[in-house]
Order: structure tokens, then C-alpha cells, then sequence
């Protein structure tokens, strides 16, 4: 039962464009929504959160967008670096649960 | 400011054994979760602890169990080993019981069971 979903496995951006990262979830009751990246041997790491009431939320080069309606959240990185190649997971939470998508590779192309 | 640290980093049982994966909290963070992650997928929420006392579950059977102690740092054991259950497990904390707080994971422990 997959309840948060990363359907691109992965996505390649030229340096200094527009990262696009998608996920959709099927529970309307989610509370928050987490966006984690995550380098090779390391743990993830957060980047951003959302709550479900609000619509956007920027953090410098990191906004992210989510549609209740379509159940859909996504990340942008504007502009995207080298460095921001890794893995990236969308995550959200109801109550005490979390629920993590499979993740999007990204590569940034210098 | 210390991270969360896991140990052991790698990890080999046989079927049907029991093992024990430590995790120590990053400082002043009270709430700790493990997750497990099969090659491939995103982590799966096992449970959560808060001031020592399990506040969330996952869809995990009872032979995962855990405990928190009164520093924050907390044990995962499983029982009964399978060969599913080999994956990287990884242990984060927070400074909070859940919500939007973002969670700092460890680096994880290997778990093969052959």
C-alpha cells in the first residue's frame, strides 16, 4: 500500500536550470509534507516541509508546491547546482505515521 | 553538536537469529523513529519513540520491537530472523514528537540475513 509516490525514478537537469521534482499521495489526511535528500552512505537529509493548509513554501532555492485537490506536491530548485545531485524522497505524516515515496535520482549536468 | 550515529554499520545474521541495532540520538532530541529500506524503495516507518515510550507503529510485526532510553538513545530488535528482512535500517531523531520537525537520520546499519 503505497501511499506517497515518486514516479520518476529519475531526472537529469542542466546546471542553473529548473529541478522539478514530482510525488502524489492517496491520503487526504496527511498533515505535513517533507522533502528529504539523500547522498550516496549517508542518511537522508530534510530539506523543506509543507503543512497541509498552506500551498507553498520557499526556503532560498528550494520552494515547495502542494495541490490537496490533486493530492500532488512537488519541489523546484531554482537554480539547480552540481552539488544538488542526489536522491531526493517526498515524505508526509499522519498523526505519528510517516510515510516515505521510493525517490527521484537527480542529476545536475555542469 | 554531535549527528545521530548507528551502529553497526554492517551487519550479517543467519535465519531465524536475533539481532540488536543501536542508535544514539543527535543532542537534545527526544523523539527517535527507525525506518527500514529495501534496495530500491523509500524508507518504511517502523515505529517511533517519544520520551521513552512507543507513540507510533508501522505496519511491522511485534518481533520488531524497540526501547528508548533516558539519554534518547534507542534499540531495535527483531526476532526470529528472515531473509526480507535484510535492508538498511536507519534510526533518526528530532527535537519534536512528529509534525513538520525535520527529522536528522543516521547513516544506517546493513542488515544481511542469509
Amino acid at each position: 500500500d503505497q501511499q506517497v509516490k515518486q514516479n520518476s525514478p529519475s531526472l537529469s537537469v542542466q546546471e542553473g536550470r529548473i529541478s522539478i521534482l514530482n510525488c502524489d499521495y492517496t491520503n487526504s489526511m496527511f498533515d505535513y509534507f517533507l522533502w528529504y535528500k539523500k547522498y550516496p552512505a549517508e542518511g537522508p537529509t530534510f530539506l523543506i516541509s509543507i503543512s497541509s493548509i498552506k500551498d507553498k513554501n520557499e526556503d532560498g532555492r528550494f520552494t515547495v508546491f502542494l495541490n490537496k485537490s490533486a493530492k500532488h506536491l512537488s519541489l523546484h530548485i531554482v537554480p539547480s547546482q552540481p552539488g544538488d545531485s542526489a536522491v531526493y524522497f517526498c515524505a508526509a505524516n499522519a498523526g505519528n505515521q510517516f510515510y516515505f515515496g521510493t525517490g527521484t535520482s537527480l542529476t545536475v549536468i555542469p | 553538536e554531535t549527528g545521530v550515529t548507528q551502529s553497526p554499520t554492517h551487519l550479517i545474521k543467519t535465519r531465524g537469529q536475533q539481532v540488536t541495532l543501536r542508535c544514539s540520538s543527535q543532542s537534545g532530541h527526544n523523539t527517535v523513529s527507525w525506518y527500514q529500506q529495501a534496495l530500491g524503495q523509500g524508507p518504511q516507518f517502523i515505529f517511533q519513540y517519544y520520551r521513552e515510550e512507543e507513540n507510533g507503529r508501522g505496519n511491522f510485526p511485534p518481533r520488531f520491537s524497540g526501547l528508548q532510553f533516558p539519554n534518547y538513545s534507542s534499540e531495535l530488535n527483531v526476532n526470529a530472523l528472515e531473509l526480507d528482512d535484510s535492508a538498511l535500517y536507519l534510526c533518526a531523531s528530532s527535537s519534536g514528537g512528529g509534525g513538520n520537525y525535520g527529522y536528522t537520520f543516521g547513516s544506517g546499519t546493513r542488515l544481511t540475513v542469509v
